[in-house]
């Protein structure tokens, strides 16, 4: 069956440190992955999206890695603050249909 | 100037009711969306419009019924409330379908 996981147990982190949230899923070929972040009470907004064939991309603290082969992407934070205390979403686009699927989300808190 | 926005906030009503949730987009994406989150968390695409037309159903019960006036609107009635339809609902827009911009949220909950 198609699954896609994400760490359910929250992650918490002391400010400064580097932030690794795990995107696991079987039985999907994704065009692409995208990650989002979602506060309490606020809809998921964009944050990343990486191509299959890309490996690694970058947005100011933000890096995700994508291998196709472990069926695996990682998000990570570095330089933590508590203003990145948020639930942090993947996304599979398998570029054909025109939707995503959705893991669960990782809560992250990072403390002072 | 919000670029997603819909209503209500919050609806709280009985079973057996009838309720409508407004979303309107003013970043001139082709494709919106409703998704709906339960309280696991997780999102699930119920439709999606393009340029008015439906062209993602997943399996929702026929009392769910999107409407798209035009490229900017996608409502969506639910007809006869039940307890599981309690969820946050999620409008979402996109051009290219790629990045989705989303809404804050209607928080459904069925009495």
């Amino acid at each position: 069956s198609q699954k896609i996981e994400q760490n359910s147990e929250a992650l918490n982190i002391q400010e400064g440190k580097t932030a690794t949230l795990t995107c696991n899923y079987t039985n999907y070929s994704p065009a692409y992955l995208q990650w989002y972040r979602q506060d309490p009470g606020r809809g998921p907004v964009f944050l990343l999206l990486i191509r299959e064939n890309e490996k690694e991309k970058r947005k100011e603290r933000l890096k995700v890695t994508f291998d196709t082969t472990l069926k695996q992407s990682l998000f990570h934070i570095t330089a933590s603050q508590p203003a990145d205390s948020a639930t942090y979403l993947c996304a599979l686009d398998q570029g054909n249909t025109g939707k995503l699927i959705f893991g669960q989300g990782t809560t992250l808190q990072v403390k002072p | 100037d919000t670029a997603v926005s819909q209503t209500p906030k919050y609806l709280v009503t009985q079973m057996g009711n009838d309720k409508s949730i407004k979303c309107e987009q003013n970043l001139g994406h082709d494709t919106m969306y409703w998704y709906k989150q339960d309280s696991k968390k997780f999102l699930k695409i119920m439709f999606s419009y393009n340029n008015k037309e439906l062209i993602i159903n997943e399996t929702v019960p026929n009392r769910f019924s999107p409407k798209s006036p035009d490229k900017a609107h996608l409502n969506l009635h639910i007809n006869s409330l039940e307890l599981g339809d309690s969820a946050v609902y999620f409008c979402a827009s996109s051009q290219g379908g790629r990045k989705l911009f989303f809404g804050s949220g209607t928080q459904l909950s069925v009495l």
